[in-house]
């Protein structure tokens, strides 16, 4: 597709659960960013990719959280052990390449996780 | 660190009208890029227009224009005649070194 897509759109799961939130970047983009949105705020961000490795992942709030990117094309965060303050917005973004000053991101619809 | 900081937690405007969304941000970085992004209800963030740090003409894009302020440290958007597919949350953001961060958002509200 021309944008960025993430699936699912919507997730619910109950605590403790494992979930896996799915970004398929925009085609030739080598940078790919996951950010997290609680209700009423901007953006956080959590990891970026360069390719197939995980440039920067200072933004995971803890070792539940996990990203992985094993092509260089679509990526998975992947959370375990979900806690109810898990519940948010996470969105995906991607940019022609990481690095390169101020490249323009562009982000994909999130997926709204909520964690009862 | 780097901080954004939106004080206009909401606005509105009449449709045809000009508003102005206030954005401040703190870095001890020189260079930088500055955006301001869109964000209906649908959630998808979309790109309203950027502002690179080392030019000091203002970046204009059709009804979207930017007041920055390099030394204020002030990047204010103006919307010139307000549609109502303009009503969205939107974020300024501060991109340094890969480092983006996003303010909390203003809500505009364009009234018919």
């Amino acid at each position: 597709g021309a944008g960025v897509s993430q699936t699912p759109s919507n997730k619910v799961t109950e605590k403790g659960k494992y979930v896996e939130l799915r970004c398929d970047p925009i085609s030739g983009h080598t940078a790919l960013y996951w950010y997290r949105q609680s209700l009423g705020q901007g953006p956080e961000f959590l990891i970026y990719f360069q390719g197939t490795g995980a440039a920067d992942d200072s933004g995971l709030p803890n070792d539940r959280f996990f990203a992985v990117r094993p092509e260089g094309s679509v990526s998975t965060l992947k959370i375990q052990r979900t806690e109810r303050g898990d519940s948010a917005v996470y969105l995906c973004a991607s940019s022609l390449a990481a690095g390169t000053a101020g490249d323009t991101q562009y982000f994909g619809p999130g997926t709204r996780l909520t964690v009862l | 660190a780097q901080t954004v900081t939106q004080s206009q937690p909401e606005m509105s405007v009449q449709e045809a009208e000009t508003v102005t969304l206030s954005c401040t941000y703190d870095t001890s970085e020189n260079n930088y890029y500055l955006f301001w992004y869109k964000q209906p209800p649908s959630r998808q963030m979309i790109l309203v227009i950027r502002q690179e740090a080392y030019k000091q003409q203002n970046a204009t894009e059709n009804r979207f224009s930017v007041n920055f302020q390099k030394a204020a440290k002030s990047f204010s958007l103006k919307i010139s005649d307000s549609q109502l597919g303009d009503t969205a949350m939107y974020f300024c953001a501060l991109w340094n070194n890969n480092d983006m961060r996003f303010g909390a958002g203003t809500r505009l509200t364009v009234k018919p």
